[in-house]
């Protein structure tokens, strides 16, 4: 199957600093890639759906001066934490949407292996 | 109404065991049916995936997806220990500019 490669998978920081996550897809061209977060034992929390090229569309109740997304590349999105606080750690997840082609003629969602973020 | 109900389970059940989890949807524009499993601090993995009704069989696992009932299941035969995890169902389609999904069923199976 597709890989979407995640990093950091682990961060700490502190309070203040600003935190960067990248989310590549390693073997298809991902125009449309999710950004999630998800909190112990809870399901995904989607952030943000973010196209390349364009700006990314983010859920209510999520603050895009807060979490900047930029996905300036077919294969790679990234999710910038601005002036992190204790109350942003959580886990961070992305995904990339692998649009139907010759060799895989149906749509399917493939994520990345997640970043736990610390703010101390 | 949710898009998409899971019971988020814990399930327990014995190895060897069959093990069944499902899901159940309200808009019945949806085409892709998804399964993940997510083990405890890493990213879901797909595992099966099914566009439209049908069913597909891909070694211990078998999809189901009933558009008639907006219904889909999961099963697993011969369960291992190793299948411990929460299994995400989730779906979309070509209409949809994002997927929907279940909040997760956790599965325990015992040695």
């Amino acid at each position: 199957g597709a890989v979407v490669s995640q990093h950091p998978s682990r961060v700490i920081c502190k309070s203040g600093t600003s935190v960067k996550i990248e989310c590549r897809s390693l073997d298809f061209q991902a125009t449309t890639m999710f950004w999630y977060r998800q909190f112990p034992k809870k399901s995904l929390m989607l952030m943000a759906t973010s196209n390349e090229g364009s700006k990314a569309t983010y859920e209510q109740g999520v603050e895009k001066d807060k979490f900047l997304i930029n996905h300036a590349s077919l294969t790679l999105s990234t999710l910038t934490v601005t002036s992190a606080h204790p109350e942003d750690s959580s886990f961070y997840i992305c995904s990339a949407r692998d649009y139907p082609r010759p060799d895989s003629p149906h749509e399917k969602l493939f994520f990345g292996s997640g970043t736990q973020l610390s703010v101390l | 109404q949710k898009e998409v109900e899971q019971d988020p389970g814990p399930l327990s059940v014995p190895e060897g065991a069959i093990v069944s989890l499902n899901c159940t949807y309200s808009n019945s524009a949806f085409q892709y049916f998804m399964w993940y499993r997510q083990y405890s601090r890493k990213g879901p993995e797909l595992l099966m995936y099914t566009y439209s009704s049908g069913n597909k069989e891909d070694g211990r696992f078998t999809a189901q997806v009933d558009k008639s009932s907006k219904y889909i299941s999961l099963f697993i035969r011969d369960s291992q220990p190793s299948d411990s995890a929460t299994y995400l169902c989730a779906m979309g389609g070509n209409n949809f500019n994002k997927f929907y999904f279940g909040s997760g069923t956790k599965l325990n199976v015992k040695p």
